[in-house]
């Protein structure tokens, strides 16, 4: 079963704009996560988010989270050519021991 | 630098034949995971362990088996291949407690086609 969807499915900006990609969820979660996975190899960790907290930044990335929506969202500011990726967005659950990822959102910067 | 390896980045194999992907890592994670990735469906979970000797089904166990004898070691196996097990599958580690309260650290996957 799917846990997280990110919404949208593709995104296509130009460099220098932010790319804002969302995340919804079903169930009660302990934390939120954001990876990155360039060309179908291995995922790379961005930031991690618990269920207490409402926003993070790390570098040009800012998460938010709204558990009364059940909801994030992953912003990049500034982006850039290198930023072009697929997104990924892993909950797990509260009490659980598994992280479910979504389907991903696919990004693509233009230069 | 934290490492997540994985014995072949591409494997064709044919249909029945008994299949084994390894994964090491070298960061002394007690969690490790395998995962298969499908166009549009993400990343489900087929096993993880938390321990060594320590197993647990994930969301689609079905058709594979896995093995940890050793801690940084972790092995899907393919008992009889079959064409719908075609996949990128990815193995993960990550540090011990509840699993999703850390980061998980990717190998660079292994690209499975079964003919």
């Amino acid at each position: 079963s799917q846990q997280g969807e990110e919404d949208p499915q593709a995104l296509s900006i130009q460099e220098g704009e932010n790319a804002t990609m969302n995340c919804s969820y079903k169930t009660s979660i302990n934390n939120l996560q954001w990876y990155r996975q360039n060309s179908g190899r291995g995922l790379v960790h961005l930031i991690l988010i618990r269920s207490n907290e409402r926003e993070k930044h790390s570098g040009r990335l800012r998460v938010t989270l709204d558990t009364s929506k059940k909801s994030s969202s992953l912003l990049i500011t500034a982006s850039r050519a290198a930023d072009t990726d697929s997104y990924f967005c892993a909950t797990s659950n509260t009490g659980g021991f598994k992280t479910i990822f979504g389907a991903g959102t696919r990004l693509f910067v233009k230069a | 630098d934290v490492k997540v390896t994985q014995s072949s980045r591409y494997l064709v194999k044919r249909t029945g034949e008994k299949v084994f992907l390894e994964c090491v890592q070298d960061m002394d994670h007690e969690n490790m995971f395998w995962y298969r990735q499908d166009p549009g469906l993400g990343l489900r979970l087929i096993y993880f362990s938390y321990d060594v000797k320590m197993k647990e089904k994930g969301d689609i166990p079905e058709g594979y088996s896995v093995s940890r004898e050793k801690k940084e070691r972790f092995s899907l196996i393919l008992e009889s291949a079959s064409t719908n097990q075609t996949s990128m599958y990815l193995c993960a580690s990550s540090l011990s407690g509840i699993a999703g309260a850390f980061e998980q650290f990717f190998g660079p996957g292994t690209r499975l086609t079964v003919l």
